[in-house]
């Protein structure tokens, strides 16, 4: 199956510093990507479409400015968490689609632990 | 996105089959009916798809009412490895209903 790779799997950063998480697609070309966020003994919540080549559209009650997206390439979305507080530690994934034979999948990423502190 | 209905838990002894139910009596006509689970701390795992008729792969069977409105995904010989949560969703094909909008699923705890 087709490999979706974050980057890092766990990062611990001071409050107040910015963190960049990594999705790329392996071996597929991947023109749109979505950004999860999961809190212990919770569902995965959906934040943003990630859309190669033009801005993200973010969920109702994310911060743009906060969780800033780029997808500068086809294979490439990053999240920056900017003045990251304690409140933003969590479980953050991404998944990627693939277009296969008329039909979209979706893979997901490994995941990405955040603890600020 | 059809919103799903799915049981909080539930145990199995191991080698048997675990049947995880799925409740989505408002799914459209064009959506798909997918499966996931989620080990603890990993990223949400594809188990398997499908839009009327059964499915089987070697990871499970799906199982699909002629109705559409419920699903049942199936394990045949559970491991203690299939501990996970499983998430049932049901999305459109095309690109712009890619995003999955996942509930609260159904914690499998598979026994000795």
């Amino acid at each position: 199956g087709a490999v979706v790779s974050q980057h890092p799997s766990r990062v611990i950063c001071k409050s107040g510093t910015s963190v960049k998480i990594e999705c790329r697609s392996l071996d597929f070309q991947a023109t749109t990507m979505f950004w999860y966020r999961q809190f212990p003994k919770q569902s995965l919540m959906l934040m943003a479409t990630s859309n190669e080549g033009s801005k993200a559209t973010y969920e109702q009650g994310v911060e743009k400015d906060k969780f800033l997206i780029n997808h500068a390439s086809l294979t490439l979305s990053t999240l920056t968490v900017t003045s990251a507080h304690p409140e933003d530690s969590s479980f953050y994934i991404c998944s990627a689609l693939r277009w296969d034979r008329g039909h979209t999948e979706a893979f997901f990423g490994q995941g990405t632990r955040l603890t600020v502190v | 996105d059809a919103k799903t209905t799915q049981p909080t838990s539930m145990d199995c002894a191991e080698g048997r089959a675990a049947n995880l139910p799925c409740n989505h009596s408002t799914i459209s006509g064009n959506e798909y009916v997918y499966w996931y689970r989620q080990i603890h701390s990993q990223g949400p795992q594809y188990i398997i798809h499908g839009l009327k008729n059964n499915e089987t792969n070697e990871m499970a069977s799906l199982i699909i009412t002629e109705d559409r409105k419920s699903s049942t995904l199936i394990l045949p010989h559970a491991t203690l490895r299939d501990t996970a949560v499983y998430y049932c969703i049901v999305r459109g094909r095309n690109t712009n209903a890619g995003k999955s909008t996942f509930g609260d699923g159904t914690t499998l705890t598979v026994k000795p």
